[in-house]
Order: structure tokens, then sequence, then C-alpha cells
């Protein structure tokens, strides 16, 4: 069964803390995805990789960074957190190519709250 | 700027009709569409797609239709089941990114729905 692990699923930093959110694929997917889901805003996408050392800026990038060192592995890091990334954060991971709903796998999603 | 727009936030149907939610776009690039339901601390799930080289595609209880020239898409659930309440969110994806390249979802805003016994 494919599995997208997102190893915290709740957690609560305080204001100025560096975070780090953890992603772990074991289909050996090229492609992986960090999403933060709020109410009204819907799905938009942080960051993403096609490869390892590979990473591409989303549409909101600011206050974000990643690391893809290996394949099944994707990070998302909050240098400093702040109260307006309170937010759930969504992980993905897909085949290059052709897509297809089938063929995009999601994590179970990771609530931060930044006090 | 939103490139898929979910202008319903929120939508209440008796079980056993019909739930109607509507997604619009506005990239002329995007070629082909997903519908994706969530439950709350879940992540989403896969529900029903199409190509821009179709008008409907259908599933079940699941269809969706695509106006191209409208740059709309609907998804219809015939007949709703009050465990079909969940948030619905449409996704859209273009041909810039296949090919070796990352096939980059861009979703909506979502839409909570409310399947009433």
């Amino acid at each position: 069964d494919v599995k997208v692990t997102q190893s915290s699923r709740y957690l609560v930093k305080r204001t100025g803390e560096k975070v780090f959110l953890e992603c772990v694929q074991d289909m050996d997917h090229e492609n992986m995805f960090w999403y933060r889901q709020d109410p009204g805003l819907g799905l938009r996408l942080i960051y993403f990789s096609y490869d390892v050392k590979m990473k591409e800026k989303g549409d909101i990038p600011e206050g974000y960074s990643v690391s893809r060192e290996k394949k099944e592995r994707f990070s998302l890091i909050l240098e400093s957190a702040s109260t307006n990334q309170t937010s759930m954060y969504l992980c993905a991971s897909t085949v290059p190519g052709t897509p297809s709903g089938n063929t995009i796998y999601f994590g179970e999603g990771s609530w931060l709250t930044v006090v | 700027d939103q490139q898929v727009k979910q202008n319903s936030p929120s939508l209440s149907v008796q079980e056993g009709r019909i739930s109607i939610l509507n997604c619009d776009y506005t990239n002329s690039m995007f070629d082909y569409f997903l519908w994706y339901k969530k439950y709350p601390a879940e992540g989403p799930t896969f529900l029903i797609s199409i190509s821009s080289i179709k008008d409907k595609n259908e599933d079940g209880r699941f269809t969706v239709f695509l106006n191209k020239s409208a740059k709309h898409l609907s998804l219809h659930i015939v007949p709703s089941q009050p465990g079909d309440s969940a948030v619905y969110f449409c996704a859209a994806t273009g041909t810039m990114n296949y090919g070796g390249a990352t096939n980059k979802l861009i979703f909506g805003t979502g839409t909570l729905l409310a399947v009433q016994p």
C-alpha cells in the first residue's frame, strides 16, 4: 500500500522557533510537494521538488525553505516561525509526466500552531 | 491571483438529492482537472478527473462536466449521501508541466458540502 507519511501530526511552536516538517514517501516518486491549507484560501503550493537536491518555489514560498537530500524525504523548514504560519501543512508525491488523480498521493497533514 | 476559483464556500443538500459543486479557472493553459474530497485532519482523496479533450466523465455517483469555452467545470453527485459531507477541492494542471517536468496542481479554495439526512 502506497504511503506518504508526515511524521508530526500536531505541533505547537513558539514565535521565532525553527520548525522542521518531515515527509517521507515509499513509492520512489521523483516529485514531492508542500502545500498549506487555510480556510477560504484552499490549498496553496509552498515549494516543490522534482529530484534530489532540486527545488522550486510555489505560490507562497516566503518564510519557508525546503530540503531534499534523499529521494524519499522532503522537509519543509520554517526558519523563524510566526503566528501567520499557523496552518495545516500537506505533503504530496507523484511521478513526473502525464498527471492522473490516481498517481498523486497526499499525506494526512500536519497541524502547526505557532504561539 | 487565484487561477482556480470555487465561489461557493458552502453548500447544503438533502440526502438523495443532487449536489452540484462549481469551479472556474482563468488559465487557458490548464487542460487537466481533478476533484478531491477532504475530511478534517486527513489528506485529500482523489475523486474524479477530466481531460480537456472531453466534456464529461462519469464514475458511479460522480460526474464531472467541463465547459472549456466558459472555463468552468462542475461536479455532480447523485444521489447525495450523508457520508459525502466534506470539503471538495477542484484542481487544475497544464500541458506545460508534462513530459518529465513536474505535474504541479493548482487548487481552488474549496466548497464545504453538508448533506442533511
